[in-house]
């Protein structure tokens, strides 16, 4: 089992839709989690930190399950702009080595 | 303006030699790290250094080298032993290696070996 796993997709998205979908993650020992936001043949950049009472950035809500391993990303009102790859990212317990998931692609449409 | 700068953003090399690629930060982190990513797959991570003169292999290291003179500074030289060195490259850093701290990126290198 990959240590971080996510769907690769792509998520076909009305605009203006919600959008939502998970990463699950192996190690239970893992402290923190991450959403980066990746666009084509670009570098990632960091969408948000994911705390365990769950938080929320304007259009954007991530959840942390830890029960059963899993963090999850929600879009609102999706926009053109949103159109990327959005990757899961687990902090191991030891150090701050991350581990990246494979991504989920998002494509919003009009 | 802070951040991480890579360069060249793209390298062409022939097979067999050895290409060195630049990583530069002002951010004053103490962590720096190289990943590799190919086409349709997440980061892997080739080394990490937590301070000046240290560093440690990551997960797929064999045919990588780097060095860490200076806080700013983590170059990758990707040797001729690596056997598809072809991918874009990026390295990143953060705060620490202890805790929970986020990575910030540069913008990445694409490096071509034919």
């Amino acid at each position: 089992r990959k240590e971080v796993e996510q769907d690769p997709g792509p998520f076909n998205v009305p605009e203006g839709a919600t959008v939502a979908f998970n990463c699950t993650y192996s190690n239970s020992a893992s402290q923190s989690f991450f959403w980066y936001r990746q666009d084509c043949r670009k570098e990632p950049k960091l969408l948000m930190s994911v705390y365990s009472s769950g938080n929320e950035d304007g259009r954007f809500t991530a959840q942390l399950n830890r029960a059963s391993q899993y963090i999850s990303l929600l879009i609102r009102d999706s926009k053109l702009s949103d159109s990327a790859t959005y990757l899961c990212v687990v902090n191991k317990a030891a150090g701050n080595k991350l581990t990246f998931g494979g991504g989920t692609r998002v494509l919003v449409k009009p | 303006d802070g951040g991480i700068t890579q360069s060249p953003k793209y390298l062409f090399r022939k097979e067999g030699q050895n290409v060195t690629l630049s990583c530069e930060q002002n951010l004053n982190h103490d962590a720096m790290y190289w990943y590799r990513q190919d086409p349709g797959q997440g980061l892997r991570l080739i080394y990490y250094s937590q301070i000046v003169n240290d560093f440690q292999k990551g997960d797929i290291a064999e045919g990588y080298s780097v060095s860490r003179e200076k806080k700013e500074s983590f170059p990758l030289t990707v040797t001729s032993a690596q056997k598809n060195p072809t991918a874009f490259y990026l390295c990143a850093s953060s705060m620490s290696t202890s805790g929970n701290y986020e990575q910030y990126f540069g913008p990445g290198t694409r490096l071509t070996v034919t």
